[in-house]
């Protein structure tokens, strides 16, 4: 059973509209969750991430919006840029975790 | 300029082949891993390294083992290579095994075809 799930798998917007990215998780326990970017070729890299203690983590045009009593959190790519287009990955951990469990990844297009 | 390097970046093995995967990171890091990548199956922890010779499963162990003897090195190695284990392998590193500490960074990955 996959313990962190994100939709869509894959996500068209235009140039300078929002992409909004899901994310939901089963482990209560989970308390910190990173966003990674990959672009084809390379390796994840880390985007940005919340803490469980927050609601919502902004950083730039990035942000994050974290719900713990549904288990869900969502990223939010404002004003996006055909540079975003990658693939975008929600990962959790908890204070005792062995590495991160990923979710399967929403691949993003943005289109000029 | 931190940084984690892995070597090769791309290896075609015959099935029954040994094979060996190195990764480097220079910022001290304690803790190591080794994930693998597949189209549909994201990416799966197979090793994790807490220090020097301090190495513990992941989810997916079976077929691997890994070896780190300095801190800044971890090694992926698959003894007797199988079809099956045709995917990308990407190592990261992170201060710490858990969180708070838990941000990790990953290398460029390593292609690894066996036919």
């Amino acid at each position: 059973q996959q313990q962190v799930r994100q939709s869509p798998q894959s996500l068209t917007v235009w140039e300078g509209e929002t992409a909004i990215l899901n994310c939901s998780y089963e482990d209560s326990t989970f308390n910190y969750f990173p966003w990674y970017q990959q672009f084809p070729g390379e390796g994840p890299a880390l985007l940005i991430s919340i803490r469980s203690v927050s609601d919502k983590k902004e950083d730039g045009r990035f942000t994050i919006f974290f719900n713990k009593r549904e288990k869900k959190l969502s990223l939010h790519i404002t004003d996006s840029q055909p540079g975003d287009s990658a693939t975008y990955f929600c990962a959790a951990s908890d204070n005792y975790a062995q590495g991160l469990t990923f979710g399967l990844g929403t691949r993003v297009s943005v289109f000029p | 300029d931190m940084k984690v390097t892995q070597m090769p970046r791309y290896l075609i093995k015959r099935m029954g082949e040994n094979v060996l995967l190195e990764c480097g990171q220079d910022m001290s890091h304690e803790t190591m891993y080794w994930y693998r990548q597949d189209p549909g199956l994201g990416l799966q922890l197979i090793y994790i390294s807490y220090d020097v010779d301090s190495n513990s499963e992941g989810d997916i162990p079976k077929g691997y083992r890994v070896s780190r003897k300095k801190r800044e090195h971890f090694s992926l190695i698959l003894d007797s290579a199988k079809t099956n284990q045709t995917s990308v392998y990407f190592c990261a590193s992170s201060l710490s095994g858990g969180a708070p500490l838990s941000e990790q960074y990953f290398g460029p990955g390593t292609r690894l075809t066996v036919l």
